[in-house]
């Protein structure tokens, strides 16, 4: 089972922030939060991930909180190109095997950007 | 630039057809790769772990017999669905960890319609 929840979707205006949040209460130490996000018919692509700073590179920002019980994905200005499924996946960040890299997918949060 | 390349994107062929799928790594080496399905308005199930060099891994439910997994060299998983029938109809995707616990990046999936 994910160990996540997300909500189902969401709506931002294009050039606005889009905030997308998820709580991931049971994460434990070693384990990482990770942001993915689909497009339709293809990959997921990665966008960014961390333990408990918060992370920033040129797709997002990722707001961890102090207790690291939630997280939240920033993309500061939306396009409609970032109309996508977001998924927030905890997986262990140490190296132990081939079962450390597996990640669960949940349903993820549908985002859509209104023009 | 894609750093996991899948390839057919899109398959259409006729029931009993066995049906090969490729993952390739670029520009870097996996000793993993990961094999997931998708069906309409599903999130991403884990069907199988690629191991380099040994047997795949496979998850409860997923027929080993039916979907055979070949991780031949370094960079290249294949997957075979045998006999396909229309129930096998899916999206099935590819991925591979960087190195020592680095992100996972994720092929562009293939489109697999059984008639």
């Amino acid at each position: 089972d994910a160990k996540t929840t997300q909500p189902p979707s969401m709506d931002c205006a294009e050039g606005r922030a889009a905030n997308l949040p998820c709580n991931h209460s049971t994460i434990s130490g070693n384990e990482y939060v990770y942001w993915y996000r689909q497009i339709h018919s293809q990959g997921p692509q990665y966008i960014i991930h961390g333990l408990k700073n918060n992370e920033t590179n040129e797709m997002a920002s990722l707001i961890i909180t102090e207790d690291r019980k939630s997280s939240t994905l920033i993309l500061p200005h939306a396009t409609l190109r970032d109309t996508a499924v977001y998924y927030c996946i905890v997986r262990e960040g140490s190296y132990s095997g081939a079962g450390s890299y597996q990640l669960t997918f949940g349903k993820g949060t549908k985002l859509s950007v209104i023009p | 630039g894609a750093v996991v390349s899948q390839h057919p994107s899109r398959v259409i062929c006729k029931s009993g057809t066995s049906v090969k799928i490729e993952c390739r790594s670029l520009d870097f080496q996996a000793t993993t790769m990961f094999w997931y399905r998708q069906f309409p308005k599903q999130s991403l199930m884990l069907m199988a772990t690629s191991n380099e060099g040994s047997k795949a891994t496979y998850e409860q439910g997923v027929e080993k017999d039916k979907f055979l997994i070949n991780h031949a060299s370094l960079t290249l998983s294949t997957l075979t669905v045998t006999s396909a029938h229309p129930e096998d109809s899916s999206f099935y995707i590819c991925s591979a960890p960087f190195p020592m616990g680095g992100p996972q990046h994720f092929g562009d999936g293939t489109r697999l319609s059984i008639l």
